[in-house]
């Protein structure tokens, strides 16, 4: 049974740092493409960050460009996202989702919610 | 990359068809067939339903189909249950190589 569990999130100050984890089971994991997708309350899905089997490519949407980094870690099943100089509008549910040829995510995560607050 | 355009809801009664538009641009909807449709109900994961604009994951039902026209994409619910009561988002894949989603839909089963 593919699984996608994340972690890291919880409760953080305007400019703080979270590093974001999304560990991976039940698939090879290092034979797809990841992705990460943000919910901010009540809102829609917004698109964060796309990363490659092997770790090379990387996209982002521009709302965390050079803010947010994609990372992965194949021997340990795990994906990241590092999320930097964190603003309230950045509060939101993370997901991690497995990716099929960068155009569609066919298992997706729990969630992992982030709350940016003084 | 802005949002792709969803009714913010639509209703229908059990038994009834029902479909979802979800409009973009030639940069997105309109120049690829890589639009994607998901459930998502409160509290938890999205769902996938629809790949590559009409095709169906294994285990997904035939009451749930998707087609494109132009910039304009569409999930056509027949045969409406209670069960499908929902927030569905299309997504696109877009010209910069990202991904966009729409804004969601509200679906409620009368």
């Amino acid at each position: 049974e593919v699984q996608l569990v994340e972690s890291g999130g919880g409760l953080v100050q305007p400019g703080g740092s979270l590093r974001l984890s999304c560990t991976a089971s039940g698939f090879s994991f290092s034979n797809y493409g990841m992705i990460w997708v943000r919910q901010a309350p009540g809102k829609g899905l917004e698109w964060l960050s796309y990363i490659s089997i092997g770790g090379t490519t990387t996209y982002y949407a521009d709302s965390v460009k050079g803010r947010f980094t994609i990372s992965r870690d194949n021997a340990k099943n795990s994906l990241y996202l590092q999320v930097n100089s964190l603003r309230d509008e950045d509060t939101a549910v993370y997901y991690c989702a497995r990716d099929r040829g960068v155009t569609y995510s066919d298992f997706w995560g729990q969630g992992t919610l982030v709350t940016v607050s003084s | 990359q802005s949002a792709l355009t969803q009714p913010a809801s639509v209703s229908g009664s059990p038994g009834q068809s029902i479909t979802i538009s979800c409009t973009g641009t030639s940069s997105d909807v309109g120049g690829y067939n890589f639009v994607s449709w998901y459930q998502q109900n409160p509290g938890k994961a999205p769902k996938l339903l629809i790949y590559d604009v009409s095709n169906r994951p294994s285990g997904v039902s035939d009451r749930f189909s998707g087609s494109k026209s132009g910039n304009t994409a569409s999930l056509t619910i027949s045969g409406l249950q209670a069960e499908d009561e929902s927030d569905y988002y299309c997504s696109s894949y877009t010209s910069t190589k990202s991904r966009v989603f729409g804004g969601g839909t509200k679906l409620t089963v009368l």
